[in-house]
């Protein structure tokens, strides 16, 4: 059974720009779920999907949204990029149903660098 | 909202030692305590979890701990080993809620052979 998979898995951009990740969750797994990982931060939540509705989100800017479609892929979008979204962003599935699971797959991250 | 706070932020032993993580965690209404390794360009891996019904669950060489008086949990490795070297993040979450899994801030672990 095929993994998460995130693309890309690293991309530069400068401020200003905008940035859409992509996520492919484990098949059969509905809820998406994505973090930003900073060093010294840890991993902070961003958004949960579930069934292409936005389930859950974190405390993080309107600059940062995300979609999910009826296959369940996800994806992320960054705008007006700041210097302090240079960061790893991993995406997890989950098989969960009607609320979380709390077990997480997560795939190897899009490491983004803004410059 | 949750918190959890994570410690020690870096930690060496030597080969074959024993190393201790701790945890500790805000909301009463956490009920799942989940560990995950996550190695070097890779992403967080679950390696063991446990439920608030239970005081500790052992697998292998590691275990975890769960005081919910306290509301601290531990992650415990014995006969550490090199491939034992990687960030180990704590988190909780309310198993059914509408709240997402709130991790610690990890710990680097390093084993030196």
């Amino acid at each position: 059974k095929a993994g998460v998979t995130q693309t890309p898995r690293y991309l530069i951009k400068t401020r200003g720009q905008q940035v859409t990740l992509s996520c492919s969750p484990i098949s059969g797994h509905r809820s998406v779920s994505w973090y930003q990982q900073t060093p010294g931060q840890g991993l902070q939540f961003l958004f949960e999907y579930f069934s292409e509705t936005q389930r859950n989100k974190g405390n993080f800017p309107g600059r940062f949204s995300g979609r999910q479609f009826s296959n369940s892929r996800s994806e992320m979008n960054v705008s007006t990029l700041e210097l302090g979204d240079s960061a790893l962003y991993l995406c997890a599935s989950s098989p969960g149903t009607s609320g979380n699971t709390g077990e997480l797959f997560f795939g190897e991250g899009s490491r983004l660098t803004v410059l | 909202g949750e918190n959890v706070e994570q410690h020690p932020s870096t930690l060496s032993v030597q080969e074959g030692d024993s190393a201790v993580i701790k945890c500790t965690y805000s909301d009463s209404a956490s009920n799942y305590f989940p560990w995950y390794k996550q190695e070097l360009g890779k992403g967080p891996q679950l390696i063991i979890d446990i439920r608030s019904n239970v005081g500790e669950k052992k697998d292998q060489r590691i275990a975890v701990t769960l005081n919910k008086t306290a509301k601290h949990f531990s992650l415990h490795i014995t006969e550490t080993q090199p491939e034992d070297s990687a960030v180990y993040f704590c988190a909780a979450i309310s198993i059914g809620g509408n709240t997402p899994l709130v991790f610690g801030k990890g710990t680097r672990l390093s084993v030196i052979a």
